[in-house]
Parts: structure tokens; C-alpha cells; sequence
């Protein structure tokens, strides 16, 4: 079945306690993103990947990091987390040119 | 940048028509797209326009006008399952979408 798979779903951590959220597709995807979705404020993209390699910033990037060192993985590192990265988190990806993302079922993250 | 609005709430009631109107400001235009998410899941895919006009898909339509920077998603015989929110988001010249807050729509009978 082809999708999106993100782990964990659901996480509370404390602040400064380094954390990664994995990120996988098995659809041979070029593009994947990350976005926080917060009430109000709609999905925000972190950062995004065009390749193997090659990564941007989104819109909010500051206190998250990404690598892209194989086509399908596509980790969110959050290396101190704080309370203001509460949120829930949504990787997605989609084919070049194609118009379709497909989402990951979210990773709802708290941090005390 | 981008600037797309849509309203925050709509109600309808059970069998009506709803339309959910997307206005933005682009440098460039790409495309147009609507995604439904129920609440706590993800994103789903519903439509794509990139050229002016209605594209009908069942009981969901979308519209585009790119003179005038506006779309609107038409849900016909609405049913409960349709309460959800409806994310508009466009695409400038680059592969990536901006997405819009979002229209929280509830359908009650």
C-alpha cells in the first residue's frame, strides 16, 4: 500500500531533550515536506526536500532541522525542543510535477 | 509570498449545497488545489485546477477565476460524514504549495 508512515504518532517530552520524528514513503517520492498544524494558524511548512541532498527552509524553520540522505526518509530533529514546538506535525510527499502530496497521519507532539 | 484567505467556519444542514470561497495573492500562479481534513487526520486530496473553470468531480466542484485571484469548492448534497475542514492552497512557480488556514465546515441535520 503506498503512504506516508510517521513515528511516533504521539510523544510528550520535556524541553531541551533532543527528539527525532521519522518520516518514510515508499512511492519513490522526489518531494517531501514537513508542516506544523497549530489551531487558528493552518499548516505551516518547516522544511522541504526536492531530492536526496537537497533541502529548504519553509516558512517556520527555526529550532528544526532536516536531512534527506536516502530518497524515502525524511526526519524532523528537534535538537532542544521547547513548549512553542507543542503542535502536531504532518510530513507529506508527492512525484515531480505531479499535483498530488499524500500525508502521513500526524505526530502530535507536546513539550513541558 | 502568498496571501490566501478563506472563511473560518461555515454551517449547512444535511442534503444542501455549500460553497466554500478562496481568494489569494500570488507573484505566480501554478495551480490551485482543496484538501479535506477530518479532525485529527490527515490531509486528503479532493481537487486540482490550473485553468479557469469548473471541474466536477461526484458531488464536489471546484472553480477557478485567476484574473481574479478566487476559487470556490461547491459540496452538493451534503452529508455528516462532510463536516470537516477544507484547505485551499496554491502553488506559485515552484513545486510547493502554500496552504491557507483553512474553512471549518459543520454539517448538522
Amino acid at each position: 500500500e503506498a503512504q506516508v508512515t510517521q513515528n511516533p504518532r504521539y510523544l510528550i517530552t520535556v524541553t531541551g531533550k533532543k527528539l527525532t520524528v521519522t518520516c518514510s514513503q515508499n512511492m519513490n517520492h522526489e518531494y517531501m515536506s514537513w508542516y506544523r498544524q497549530d489551531p487558528g494558524l493552518g499548516l505551516r511548512q518547516i522544511y522541504y526536500s526536492m531530492n536526496v541532498e537537497v533541502t529548504d527552509k519553509g516558512d517556520v524553520p527555526e529550532g528544526y532541522k532536516v536531512s534527506r540522505k536516502e530518497k524515502r526518509n525524511f526526519p524532523l530533529i528537534l535538537e532542544s525542543p521547547s513548549p512553542n514546538q507543542t503542535s502536531l506535525y504532518f510530513c507529506a510527499s508527492g512525484s515531480a510535477g505531479a499535483n498530488v502530496l499524500t500525508f502521513g497521519a500526524g505526530s502530535r507532539l507536546t513539550v513541558l | 509570498g502568498q496571501n490566501i484567505d478563506q472563511p473560518t467556519e461555515m454551517t449547512a444542514t444535511e442534503g444542501a449545497i455549500v460553497q466554500i470561497n478562496c481568494t489569494y495573492q500570488t507573484s505566480g500562479f501554478n495551480g490551485l488545489f482543496w484538501y479535506q481534513q477530518h479532525a485529527g487526520e490527515a490531509p486528503t486530496f479532493l481537487s486540482y485546477n490550473v485553468l479557469d473553470g469548473l471541474e466536477e468531480k461526484g458531488r464536489f466542484s471546484s472553480f477557478l477565476s485567476r484574473s481574479k485571484g478566487y476559487s470556490y469548492l461547491l459540496l452538493k448534497e451534503l452529508q455528516m460524514k462532510d463536516s470537516a475542514s477544507y484547505l485551499c492552497a496554491v502553488r506559485e512557480w515552484s513545486y510547493i504549495p502554500t496552504f491557507g488556514r483553512g474553512t471549518s465546515l459543520i454539517v448538522h441535520p
